[in-house]
């Protein structure tokens, strides 16, 4: 089966750095993304990684280890929009995009 | 454009209707995606259409029917559903359903009462 496992809640205050991890149990899946979800909006898409290491976006920033079966996202200079949930998710063969169950981030002033 | 359209964006139902969610995107994208969402859980993929074939159905229960008309529409057909149905449908496209697809779309969703 796949599992993908991410911390439920996480806060931090405005201007800071927060790191949501994802820790996976899955095989033969192409790479790992993350999707934020504003309460009662869409998914949107915000990172992808194929290979190890880094990806940088912005204030955004993913990262993966297949070695570690562990990858996660890094929020920096946290503004208030960024409260949402953020949902790892695996491409699997055959075009399954599964998500983990994702991370409610609240932003405090 | 980048968007996926969805209509209509809340549909209250009797347990004996039938109506049909509808879903549209002018990407040129030839996956297509529809997704069942509960209230604090993630999004979980019910079908995925491919080159507007049928390529994947997650045992998803035969009153709900999917339908691709064509490569940029995509409904869900429902039928005889249970208040346990009552959810946010979301359609998503991408690409292609392979490997080569990083970013899926998702529209804004059908809320779904059943009563």
């Amino acid at each position: 089966g796949q599992s993908l496992e991410q911390p439920s809640e996480v806060t931090a205050v405005e201007g800071a750095i927060v790191q949501i991890n994802c820790t996976y149990q899955t095989s033969g899946f192409y790479g790992l993304s993350w999707y934020q979800q504003h309460d009662g909006g869409a998914p949107t898409f915000l990172s992808y990684n194929a290979l190890d290491g880094l990806e940088e976006t912005g204030r955004f920033s993913s990262f993966l280890s297949r070695s570690d079966s562990y990858g996660y996202l890094l929020l920096q200079e946290l503004q208030m929009k960024d409260s949402a949930s953020y949902f790892c998710a695996v491409i699997h063969q055959g075009g399954k995009l599964i998500f983990g169950q994702g991370t409610e981030l609240s932003v405090k002033p | 454009d980048t968007e996926v359209t969805q209509t209509p964006k809340h549909l209250v139902m009797g347990m004996t209707n039938k109506k049909s969610l509808k879903c549209e995107q002018h990407m040129g994208h030839r996956a297509m995606y529809w997704y069942k969402q509960k209230a604090k859980k993630p999004p979980e993929l019910m079908f995925v259409y491919s080159y507007e074939k049928l390529s994947i159905n997650e045992s998803v229960p035969s009153r709900f029917s999917p339908e691709c008309p064509n490569s940029s529409l995509l409904n869900l057909h429902l039928h005889a559903l249970q208040p346990e149905d009552s959810a946010l449908y979301l359609c998503a496209s991408s690409q292609e359903s392979s490997g080569a697809t990083t970013e899926a779309f998702f529209g804004q969703g059908t809320r779904l009462t059943v009563v």
